[in-house]
């Protein structure tokens, strides 16, 4: 089946430094990933969706400046968080669409980031 | 108001008990629905999606979808410790936008 594979699983950090996190797809090209915040017991909050040679598309509230994702190939999508502050502290998942015959957004998930700004 | 709905839980059930997940939403224009599982520090894994109205069953789990009432469950059958984790409703409108999910819920499955 299509694996997603998210690198770090943890991080910890100290505010001010920038963070960087991989998310590959590991057989399938995946010209759509999309990278999701996570906050204790809270749904998933869609931050952006990012495409293969073409700017990201941010979500409303969300700093793209301070979350730089980068989609240089089929297979790899990255996300910066730029001058990490505490309130940055959060747990990062990324997801590919699969598509589908049926035409639904289904989507296959990395197991997360977990980034601790200190 | 939160366009979906989901009971955050927690939700406890003895081994082999039926376990029913719901989710409400105000959008009628949702057409595309999905239930995911999250175990603790992992990713959500895709457990079913179905199209517009109508029931989908898969093993022990049954999806149904009623779209008058704006109204989504998961049934889970002779539920297993396995099956301890969050779950997640997911729907979209069109196929190839972006989810909106519920909050979650977090099943735990006594043995």
């Amino acid at each position: 089946g299509a694996v997603v594979s998210q690198h770090p699983s943890r991080v910890i950090c100290k505010s001010g430094t920038s963070v960087k996190i991989e998310c590959r797809s590991l057989d399938f090209q995946a010209t759509t990933m999309f990278w999701y915040r996570q906050f204790p017991k809270q749904s998933l909050m869609l931050m952006a969706t990012s495409n293969e040679g073409s700017k990201a598309t941010y979500e409303q509230g969300v700093e793209k400046d301070k979350f730089l994702i980068n989609h240089a190939s089929l297979t790899l999508s990255t996300l910066t968080v730029t001058s990490a502050h505490p309130e940055d502290s959060s747990f990062y998942i990324c997801s590919a669409s699969l598509g589908g015959s049926s035409g639904a957004n289904v989507l296959t998930f990395g197991a997360g980031s977990r980034l601790t700004v200190l | 108001q939160k366009e979906v709905e989901q009971d955050p839980g927690p939700l406890s059930v003895p081994e082999g008990a039926i376990v029913s997940l719901n989710c409400t939403y105000s959008n009628s224009a949702f057409q595309y629905f999905m239930w995911y599982r999250q175990y603790s520090r992992k990713g959500p894994e895709l457990l079913m999606y179905t199209y517009s109205s109508g029931n989908k069953e898969d093993g022990r789990f049954t999806a149904q979808v009623d779209k008058s009432s704006k109204y989504i469950s998961l049934f889970i059958r002779d539920s297993q410790p396995s099956d301890s984790a969050t779950y997640l409703c997911a729907m979209s409108v069109g196929g190839n936008e972006k989810l909106t999910f519920g909050t979650g819920t977090r099943l735990t499955i006594i043995p």
